[in-house]
């Protein structure tokens, strides 16, 4: 296990359709995270799970956008009816859980285009 | 709630010269630091992690300091090289006593070195 994986790396859809990424997390890391990054600007937080629970999610994940993380291990991120404002680099981090001494480890992101 | 700022937004300097990049953040109640390093169109590699009881941490030309109850770090990058271009973020983590364990970034730092 080399690190967070993430897919697909890029993703174009149309206006309207539904797409769903994948995160696959480092095997031991109890802490899942997904952000979204815009062009220029820092990642911005959409929502965490320790294990299977989803513990916080932002203002920012409408109802449009699901988050699963089934038997704790590799998490979706689903939007459903995309919109032109979706469109950004969707991250996908994790870190250990006990002695909360670790940083996170980020994925390489899944871009998505809305057109 | 917790602002980030990271100032210049862009940095150019010639290969050799030492980089100095500037954090900052408006709640000193945080766990931790991360710096973060963000080649175009790719996802974030971890730098640096401090804790909030750290001062600095090192590691090879790379070195961050923290001062929490001003709320500043910065982060170092000595003999400058053309392969450290990239967007450097950074990132602080919530005092564990918070709920949730969310990132908040800075908007980053764009840093060109010419050879």
């Amino acid at each position: 296990d080399t690190g967070v994986s993430q897919n697909p790396r890029h993703k174009i859809t149309k206006r309207g359709q539904n797409v769903t990424f994948r995160c696959d997390p480092i095997s031991e890391h109890n802490r899942l995270y997904w952000y979204r990054q815009t062009l220029g600007q820092g990642p911005e937080f959409l929502t965490y799970f320790q294990n299977e629970a989803q513990l916080e999610k932002s203002r920012l994940l409408s109802d449009r956008f699901s988050a699963e993380r089934p038997k704790g291990s590799f998490s979706t991120l689903e939007i459903q009816r995309t919109e032109q404002g979706d469109s950004a680099m969707y991250l996908c981090a994790s870190s250990p859980d006990v002695t909360d001494n670790y940083g996170y480890t980020f994925g390489s992101g899944t871009r998505l285009t809305v057109v | 709630k917790q602002e980030v700022t990271q100032i210049p937004a862009a940095l150019s300097v010639p290969e050799g010269e030492n980089l100095v990049l500037n954090c900052s953040f408006t709640d000193s109640a945080i766990y931790n630091l991360q710096w973060f390093r963000q080649d175009p169109g790719k996802g974030l590699t971890s730098l640096l992690l401090i804790q909030s009881s750290q001062r600095e941490q090192t590691s090879g030309r790379l070195n961050a300091s923290l001062d929490k109850s001003s709320g500043r770090s910065t982060l170092y990058i000595a003999a400058s090289q053309p392969g450290d271009s990239a967007t450097y973020l950074c990132a602080v983590r919530r005092g564990v006593k918070a709920a949730g364990n969310k990132l908040t970034f800075g908007g980053g730092t764009r840093v060109l070195v010419k050879p």
